[in-house]
């Protein structure tokens, strides 16, 4: 079946573009993360989804950062006026559970979006 | 927070030869993941540890995590060219939907 699927792979930005990355989960799955990994870096959390609901938001790095997934399937990461920190490639990841306390549920990722803000 | 730390983060190994990356973390979780990058590409599960004790083996690499030590390692036996990767743990916080905080990575170069 189909793994998780984003687009663009590639976004060329200049400095102020707004930019919208998009995630394809595989189908039925409940949660849904973003993840954006710097250059030579670990993936960093950004923010998750437990169907529709917008549940931790914690590691947006600011307000220019904006996360939806109104059906609870289909997720758009938004960067409003790109800086070029925002420079990196985002993950994202769906995984067929709730997860957390509730138990295991693995993580299957994208191929994530590389930006570069020029 | 959370903090993980993986050492080391550059290897440069001979082929045939045995190494350990390790990966320690500051919390209390007993669910933690190997994973493996290789350039351009998205993460590739390696093996997943669920409990204290556990010990994961897929061909030259095995797994295993120690909870109470807080200290998880990637054993490396006979090491082969196609090993060449970066190799991530990640540790479930358990909280929300089961998020993960990496380390650094480890930059693996196996040479002939």
């Amino acid at each position: 079946g189909a793994g998780v699927s984003q687009s663009p792979r590639y976004k060329v930005a200049k400095r102020g573009q707004d930019v919208a990355l998009r995630c394809d989960p595989i189908s039925g799955h409940v949660s849904l993360f973003w993840y954006q990994q710097a250059l030579g870096q670990g993936p960093e959390f950004l923010t998750y989804f437990q169907n529709e609901a917008q549940l931790d938001k914690s590691g947006l790095p600011s307000d220019r950062f904006f996360a939806e997934r109104p059906e609870g399937s289909v997720s758009t990461l938004k960067i409003q006026r790109t800086q070029q920190e925002d420079s990196a490639v985002y993950l994202c990841a769906s995984s067929r559970l709730a997860g957390g306390f509730l138990g295991y549920s693995e993580q299957f990722f994208g191929p994530g979006t590389r930006l570069t803000v020029l | 927070e959370l903090k993980v730390e993986q050492n080391p983060l550059f290897l440069s190994m001979q082929e045939g030869k045995n190494y350990t990356i390790y990966c320690n973390y500051s919390t209390t979780s007993d669910r933690l993941y190997w994973y493996r990058q290789d350039p351009g590409k998205s993460l590739e599960s390696l093996f997943v540890l669920l409990s204290n004790g556990a010990v994961k083996q897929e061909g030259r690499l095995m797994a295993s995590l120690d909870t109470k030590a807080r200290l998880s390692t990637l054993h490396i036996t006979a090491a082969v060219h196609d090993l060449s990767a970066t190799y991530f743990c990640a540790v479930d916080e358990e909280t929300s939907g089961s998020r993960l905080t990496f380390g650094e990575g480890t930059q693996l170069t196996v040479n002939p």
